[in-house]
């Protein structure tokens, strides 16, 4: 079975500093990863994917992410925190049996002006 | 990029009444849907997988008979709540596989909030 643990429930950062999001997986074999984002009342927005091919994966809005295989880990990253980032962050993982998505338990990401 | 449509955006019925949430992928044939439903502050749930022409396959814990999952075409597949009751108000979000792709992403609906008087 293959799972993802969101490391932190909430992350709070002034806007223009780096913004941090840890995710760890747990997988028999090499996983495909995704990062969401959910806005308030709204549906989920893919903000980036691994899916086996460059580690390092980036995404739409500045985000980033590395695949890192020795600590079971894909943070995501974004330099400089904006206003608009304020939301519900979710770390994926598919299984390639039945397509099915395991969601972490998320982070509110709030940004202070 | 692939679109996914919900309808209605948001609902408020009387319990003991039904009410239907359509799934619509627009620029796709998605051969898999899925429907989650998420409660306040919470994660995803996946409730149902639904397979076009086929009977859905629904997690555990989920009743089949209060939630009733069509999927008649590639692209639509409809959830009914049947006998609402104030427990089954959340907001219910489906998404959408597309066949056609590498199979691994999904497009997500924009949800439907569903509140039972």
């Amino acid at each position: 079975a293959q799972s993802v643990t969101q490391l932190d429930s909430h992350v709070s950062v002034s806007e223009g500093t780096p913004v941090l999001l840890r995710c760890n997986y747990s997988s028999s074999y090499s996983p495909s990863l995704f990062w969401y984002v959910q806005h308030p009342n709204k549906g989920l927005q893919l903000l980036l994917k691994y899916t086996s091919a460059a580690t390092l994966v980036k995404g739409i809005n500045g985000f980033e992410a590395e695949f890192k295989k020795s600590e079971t880990s894909f943070h995501l990253t974004k330099p400089s925190a904006h206003m608009s980032d304020a939301a519900e962050y979710f770390c994926v993982v598919i299984s390639y049996y039945d397509y099915k998505l395991s969601f972490g338990a998320g982070t509110t990401v709030t940004v202070r002006a | 990029g692939a679109v996914v449509s919900q309808h209605p955006s948001w609902v408020i019925c009387k319990s003991g009444t039904s009410v239907k949430i359509e799934c619509r992928s627009l620029d796709f044939q998605a051969t898999t849907m899925f429907w989650y439903r998420q409660f306040p502050k919470q994660s995803l749930m996946l409730m149902a997988t639904s397979n076009e022409g086929s009977k859905a396959t629904y997690e555990q814990g989920v009743e089949k008979d209060k939630f009733l999952i069509n999927h008649a075409s590639l692209t639509l597949s409809t959830l009914t709540v049947t006998s609402a009751h104030p427990e089954d108000s959340s907001f219910y979000i489906c998404s959408a596989r597309d066949g056609a792709g590498d199979g691994y992403e999904q497009y997500f609906g924009p949800g439907t909030r569903l509140t039972v008087t």
